[in-house]
């Protein structure tokens, strides 16, 4: 299974941006990026995806480099709520794979008011 | 639409003693995970099923856990004899079918146990 990259831990002020970086120099042509972040004393939550453009919801945004080798997901405006850790994770996208979720290390996200 | 279920919520047990987490996946939902999460750790994954049926149970020490989803809805975890080391959250999540990439896993929050 490919392997993620993160940072440890960062830390934001409360309403600026933030960029959470993720290396996965590794990756194959079938592997989706996926961001998950955990609340304390939460389950994991699901934050976005992509494959090889650059996506947008409602919580965040995902750039993905040109060769997919890495990829940033940003918050635009940062909330004492989004104070988590952030998993960035590659996904199988191939027929018939288990689709499952390997999660490493992530990057714990500090938010200051 | 109601989340991942899980109970119990807290559980403290003496090692060599028995423990069973139950799971109801959100209504649907064919694919079925625990994990286990260590404090400080990224959640491990334990089982996964598909339906009723088992699809990866490689990480499952089988010596002591069992799982089943007899059918298709709800599952049970169980443990015995726990040991110091299982203490630890056992998450359960579901997805509509595991076959799609894009598909969101959805986590409950989890049973939290303590082996002392």
């Amino acid at each position: 299974d490919a392997k993620t990259t993160q940072p440890n831990s960062m830390e934001s002020n409360e309403e600026e941006p933030v960029h959470l970086p993720c290396n996965h120099s590794t990756i194959s042509g079938t592997d989706y990026i996926h961001w998950y972040r955990q609340l304390p004393s939460q389950g994991p939550e699901y934050v976005i995806h992509g494959l090889t453009s650059n996506v947008n919801n409602r919580m965040a945004s995902l750039a993905i480099a040109e060769d997919r080798k890495s990829s940033t997901l940003i918050l635009h405006r940062a909330t004492l709520r989004d104070a988590a850790v952030y998993y960035c994770i590659l996904r199988d996208g191939r027929s018939g794979n288990t689709g499952k979720l390997i999660f490493g290390q992530g990057t714990t996200l500090q938010v200051k008011p | 639409e109601a989340g991942v279920a899980q109970s119990p919520r807290y559980k403290i047990i003496e090692k060599r003693q028995s423990v069973a987490f139950w799971c109801n996946p959100i209504s649907g939902h064919a694919t079925l995970y625990w994990y286990q999460q260590i404090l400080g750790q990224g959640p491990k994954l334990l089982i996964q099923f598909q339906n009723n049926g088992v699809v990866d149970d490689s990480q499952l020490p089988k010596d002591r856990f069992s799982a089943e989803r007899l059918k298709g809805v709800d599952s049970t975890l169980k443990i015995q004899p726990a040991k110091l080391e299982d203490s630890a959250v056992y998450l359960c999540a579901s997805s509509l079918n595991r076959a799609l990439s894009g598909n969101t896993i959805y986590f409950g929050e989890g049973s939290w146990l303590t082996v002392v």
